[in-house]
Formats: structure tokens, C-alpha cells, sequence
């Protein structure tokens, strides 16, 4: 059971080019999310994702894309890497609270760290 | 909106020394709370957590109520070692996300 994986672990990217960031669970929860981490601001959301095939906006959006077209994976792309990007990304995933309303525990994966040049 | 306001770090403590990381929270509803900790480059991981007001979380030394009352959830551990320093994160999950704290720096001096 390997939980949460992500994929890289460490990338420098050029500005303008574009990557994805790839988050792999086995744990069959149904919430995947994507934060990113930056000195002295905690955790900010990006994207989130209740179920296979939907998505829905966090608090950092701009500048990213999302996708779930399986459970168990849930992808982040810059389709235009900009140095304000520079960042550690995590992905978690969630199981339901009790009766399904809402999030419960989070799981997170190790992170990816990104340089942006 | 909910919000999680934990008080600034870093807190420098030695060995063996009481540790006390305030947490307030303002939410809608009942949600459940949580305290994680992240260790120098890992992922955040839960330390514990409270689904009820009164119930008190526990793990590894550390314990946590939560304070309906007081809208609190303050993180406690009676002896803190040098393996604790970490980044300790309060949160609050209310409908389809979790959210978080800015997080408090600990440092354990032997």
C-alpha cells in the first residue's frame, strides 16, 4: 500500500515551457487535491477534485490546469511556467466523512519541488 | 467563511519542556479538527484529530480538545523532545476541503 505518489519528486523548468505534475493514490478515496507550499504562506489550495471526472477551483487557480479521468489520479499542468510557479506542490487525497458530507483526514504525498527559471 | 488562525513561530523550546501551540478556528456547522505535522521535506501527515466538541485527540504524547466554547483547539504535549521539531499545522475540514492554518515552526533544543 503506497498511498499517495508523485511524480517527479524534483523539476527546473524554463519559463514559458509546460509540465505535468502527475499524483497517483491507492487508498480509493474519492477527494484529490493540489496545494502548493511557499515560505511563510502555509498551504494555499489550488484545484480540488470530489470524484472521478470532476474538478473545481481552489484559491490559487490561475495558472494551472487539472484532470481526473481515473480515480486514483489526479494531474497538474502548467501550461506556461512562470517564475512565480516556483514552489513545493503537494497532492492529498481524502476519503468521505461519515454519510458522505465532505472531507475527512487528508493523505498527502511527499511533494514535488519546482524550479522555475 | 471558516478560518483557522494559529499563533506565529517559530517556538524554541529545550528538551523535556511544556509545549503549548494555540489554535482558534470560526466555522459554520460541525466540523471535525486536526492538528498535522510536517517534517523537514515530507508531506504534512495527521498528528491527531477531533470529530466532536469535548473530544480530546491523542498521539504520540501530544493531545488536543476541542472547545466548542471557546472555538479552540489548542495543541499541548508535556515533554517535548528533540524529534519533534517540526512544522505543526491546525485545520478544520468543513464541506469538500480542509482548511489549513499558516503553520508554527518548533525547535527542540537538546
Amino acid at each position: 500500500n503506497a498511498g499517495v505518489t508523485q511524480t517527479p519528486k524534483f523539476r527546473v523548468l524554463k519559463t514559458g515551457q509546460s509540465m505535468t505534475l502527475l499524483c497517483a493514490q491507492d487508498m480509493n478515496h474519492e477527494y484529490m487535491y493540489w496545494y502548493r507550499q511557499d515560505p511563510g504562506m502555509g498551504l494555499r489550495l489550488i484545484h480540488y477534485s470530489v470524484g472521478e471526472g470532476t474538478t473545481a477551483k481552489g484559491e490559487v487557480p490561475d495558472g494551472y490546469n487539472v484532470s481526473r479521468l481515473k480515480k486514483q489520479n489526479f494531474l497538474l499542468g502548467l501550461e506556461s511556467a512562470a517564475p512565480s510557479q516556483t514552489s513545493v506542490y503537494f497532492c492529498a487525497s481524502s476519503p468521505t466523512r461519515a454519510g458522505g458530507l465532505g472531507t475527512e483526514t487528508q493523505y498527502f504525498g511527499p511533494g514535488t519541488r519546482l524550479l522555475v527559471l | 467563511g471558516n478560518s483557522v488562525t494559529q499563533m506565529e513561530g517559530p517556538v524554541t523550546l529545550s528538551e523535556e519542556a511544556f509545549l503549548t501551540i494555540n489554535c482558534t478556528y470560526t466555522a459554520t456547522g460541525y466540523p471535525s479538527l486536526f492538528w498535522y505535522v510536517q517534517y523537514p521535506g515530507e508531506g504534512l501527515q495527521l498528528l491527531l484529530k477531533a470529530t466532536k466538541a469535548d473530544d480530546k485527540g491523542s498521539n504520540k504524547g501530544f493531545e488536543a480538545t476541542y472547545r466548542k466554547e471557546t472555538t479552540s483547539f489548542h495543541l499541548e504535549k508535556g515533554s517535548v523532545q528533540v524529534s519533534d521539531s517540526a512544522v505543526y499545522f491546525c485545520a478544520l475540514s468543513g464541506g469538500f476541503k480542509t482548511i489549513f492554518g499558516a503553520g508554527t515552526r518548533l525547535f527542540v533544543k537538546a
